[in-house]
């Protein structure tokens, strides 16, 4: 089955840097598009970025580009999102979410919590 | 940038019907999609393309497309839909994909 598990976050002050990660399993890698989704604390639900699945395609939302980087390595079968210059406002649960044939996201994994203070 | 707009909360007794709008611009030129988020979990698909249900999803939900406004549509609503649902669309001109504000769904 479809598996993805997040990792990397943590606590970082402001303007730091982080970098996080989604094991991917249970499906072909090289086949979809990934998406990073964040939700900040008691808040809904906002698209960070996409990658194809070639990863020769990346496109960010306009409160984080130029800021993060979205990234995948199929030899490890696994998803990264590069952080830099953090803000408070970045502060959130980071799901990874596998896009489907579709422009829908048919699984997503279970969060990473970012939280940027000092 | 495209905006959808979801009202806050929606409430129904068991038994009822809820139905969670979900308006955009010409939304029903777009294929439209619907999660549903329980507290602590991460979101589920409940609707694609519109109308479309994952294998797992019960018949009661279902949905619908037209003009400036989509709907989720929960019949025989019980205690478990309890959750928030969020609308979801390609914004094509941009190349952005854009989640609206969600709706908490309170069953009575």
């Amino acid at each position: 089955q479809v598996q993805l598990v997040e990792s990397g976050g943590g606590v970082v002050q402001p303007g730091g840097s982080l970098r996080l990660s989604c094991a991917a399993s249970g499906f072909t890698f090289t086949t979809y598009g990934l998406h990073w989704v964040r939700q900040a604390p008691g808040k809904g639900l906002e698209w960070v970025a996409f990658i194809r699945y070639d990863g020769n395609k990346r496109y960010y939302a306009d409160s984080v580009k130029g800021r993060f980087t979205i990234s995948r390595d199929s030899s490890k079968n696994t998803l990264y999102l590069q952080m830099n210059s953090l803000r408070g406002e970045d502060t959130a649960l980071y799901y990874c979410a596998k896009q489907a044939n579709g422009d829908y996201f048919d699984y997503w994994g279970q969060g990473t919590l970012v939280t940027v203070s000092s | 940038s495209y905006v959808l707009t979801q009202p806050p909360s929606v409430s129904v007794a068991p038994g009822q019907t809820a139905r969670i709008t979900c308006g955009g611009n010409n939304i029903g030129s777009k294929s439209v999609h619907w999660y549903q988020q329980k507290p602590g979990q991460a979101p589920v698909l409940v609707v694609y393309d519109d109308s479309d249900r994952p294998s797992g999803i019960p018949e009661r939900f279902s949905g619908s497309n037209s003009g400036n406004t989509a709907t989720l549509t929960i019949t025989r609503v019980e205690d478990g839909d309890e959750a928030d649902y969020y609308c979801h669309v390609w914004e094509s001109s941009s190349d952005h994909w854009v989640f609206g504000g969600g709706t908490k769904l309170t069953v009575l």
